[in-house]
């Protein structure tokens, strides 16, 4: 069945460490997101890509990046400078570029600090 | 810029008894709007979206959500709640320019609790 697959479900991360999240799918979408959740306050987005080897900026980059070096592939990386990352990670990703196609989800990753 | 209300942080209701969820939305142009679904510790479940066709939408599980222009709303309904409704519900809003990349900006979320 096509779909995203995130792992790990859940990640610890100590102080002053970097930790990937990684995000394949296998729908053949152009598009992927990802997002941050905490409780109350919906989702935010972090940063999305729409083609290989390009990628921008969402509303809170600050402390994580990504690379999009295959089309299937979305990783994310938390950086310590990310001071508070503990949080729920989702993925999403879309076909197109048209807006009013849905984007659809991973199970998410929960991090956590040690 | 787009935002997204959610009217209401949880709603509970009697197992039977209507469904009603209150999404908000502000939009410099006709948005195109979705309703989302999270179960615990998993990702989000499409349940409907209003792309500027029918302003009556109906989706899975026999929710259904009405455009209203005129108040900017996008509430999501359910006749007859069902113990398997309990979740958390996005409602999510999409600018249909070009240059959004299908960006969406999410409300904060509306817990539903059902009771026996």
């Amino acid at each position: 069945d096509g779909g995203i697959t995130q792992s790990p479900k859940y990640l610890f991360r100590k102080e002053g460490q970097n930790v990937t999240l990684s995000c394949e799918q296998n729908l053949n979408h152009d598009a992927m997101y990802w997002y941050r959740q905490d409780p109350g306050q919906g989702l935010r987005l972090i940063y999305y890509s729409q083609i290989v080897n390009d990628f921008q900026k969402g509303d809170i980059a600050e402390g994580y990046s990504v690379s999009r070096e295959k089309k299937e592939s979305f990783p994310l990386t938390v950086t310590s400078a990310q001071k508070n990352p503990t949080a729920f990670y989702l993925c999403a990703s879309k076909d197109g570029t048209s807006s009013n196609q849905p984007q659809h989800f991973g199970d998410g990753t929960r991090l956590s600090i040690l | 810029a787009q935002s997204v209300t959610q009217l209401g942080s949880h709603v509970s209701v009697s197992e039977g008894a209507l469904v009603l969820l209150r999404c908000n939305y502000s939009s410099s142009v006709p948005p195109y709007l979705f309703w989302y679904v999270q179960y615990p510790n998993q990702g989000l479940q499409l349940l409907l979206k209003y792309t500027s066709a029918a302003t009556l939408v109906k989706g899975i599980n026999g929710f259904e959500a009405e455009f209203k222009k005129s108040e900017t709303s996008f509430h999501l309904t359910k006749p007859s709640a069902h113990m398997s409704d309990a979740a958390e519900y996005f409602c999510a809003v999409s600018d249909p320019g070009g240059t959004s990349y299908g960006k969406l900006t999410f409300g904060q979320g509306t817990i539903l609790t059902v009771h026996p």
